[in-house]
């Protein structure tokens, strides 16, 4: 069974440029989150959604910061204008109803 | 103060020790407990849940103080592949999908 995946793996882009990430769930998992992890810190909740609906958003940043999944399958995590502050790796994480959480891989993103 | 805390290390021990980490809480509304491993440059994987009565899978042991608000993972035997960083995870109550992470303890074990 495949795990949960996410793309890019890696991403540099400049200050004020646009960036989206994608998460591809494990299939059937209807709980997707988004965490990230700033260099030096803990890793941080973002948002959880359920299906296609935001459960909650709670630990998103700023408002550039934007998290889709139409259809409830994959979602992207865009971020419009990406400052220095926003580099970090961001992990995507998907569950069935209150079980384990698995986590992709990563996206490791510099913005310079 | 972070939410939950732990010693960032990092731990060196030779092949075989027996090495103890620990973590701390500040949330009483602190609902479930988990220990995660991290491999370099990897995604974190659940090691084990962690509860009141303590549990044991292996040669890892986990146990949980609510009173003190403190979680304890313990590593016998230890082997080189045991090399990682371990995060301490709690939920809380109303919230109970949401992870939140220690900064880590790294361990790294030696021949």
């Amino acid at each position: 069974e495949a795990g949960v995946t996410q793309f890019p793996s890696h991403s540099v882009i400049e200050k004020g440029q646009t960036v989206t990430l994608r998460c591809d769930p494990i299939s059937g998992h209807d709980n997707l989150y988004w965490y990230r992890r700033v260099m030096g810190k803990e890793i941080k909740f973002l948002l959880h959604f359920v299906k296609e609906s935001k459960q909650d958003e709670s630990g998103m940043p700023n408002n550039r910061f934007l998290a889709e999944r139409t259809g409830g399958t994959y979602s992207t995590l865009k971020v419009q204008p990406a400052e220095l502050e926003d580099s970090g790796v961001y992990f995507c994480a998907s569950s069935q109803s209150g079980n384990e959480q698995f986590f992709g891989p990563g996206t490791r993103l510099t913005v310079l | 103060r972070k939410e939950v805390e732990q010693d960032p290390g990092p731990f060196n021990v030779p092949e075989g020790a027996t090495v103890a980490f620990n973590c701390t809480y500040s949330n009483s509304a602190s609902q479930s407990f988990f220990w995660y491993r991290q491999d370099c440059r990897k995604e974190p994987k659940l090691l084990m849940s962690v509860y009141s009565s303590g549990n044991e899978d292996g040669r890892f042991t986990a146990q949980l103080n609510r009173a003190s608000q403190y979680i304890s993972l313990l590593i016998r035997d230890s082997k080189l592949s045991d090399s990682a960083t371990y995060l301490c995870v709690v939920t809380h109550t109303g919230t109970a999908s949401k992870l939140t992470f220690g900064t880590g303890t790294r361990l790294q074990v030696t021949l």
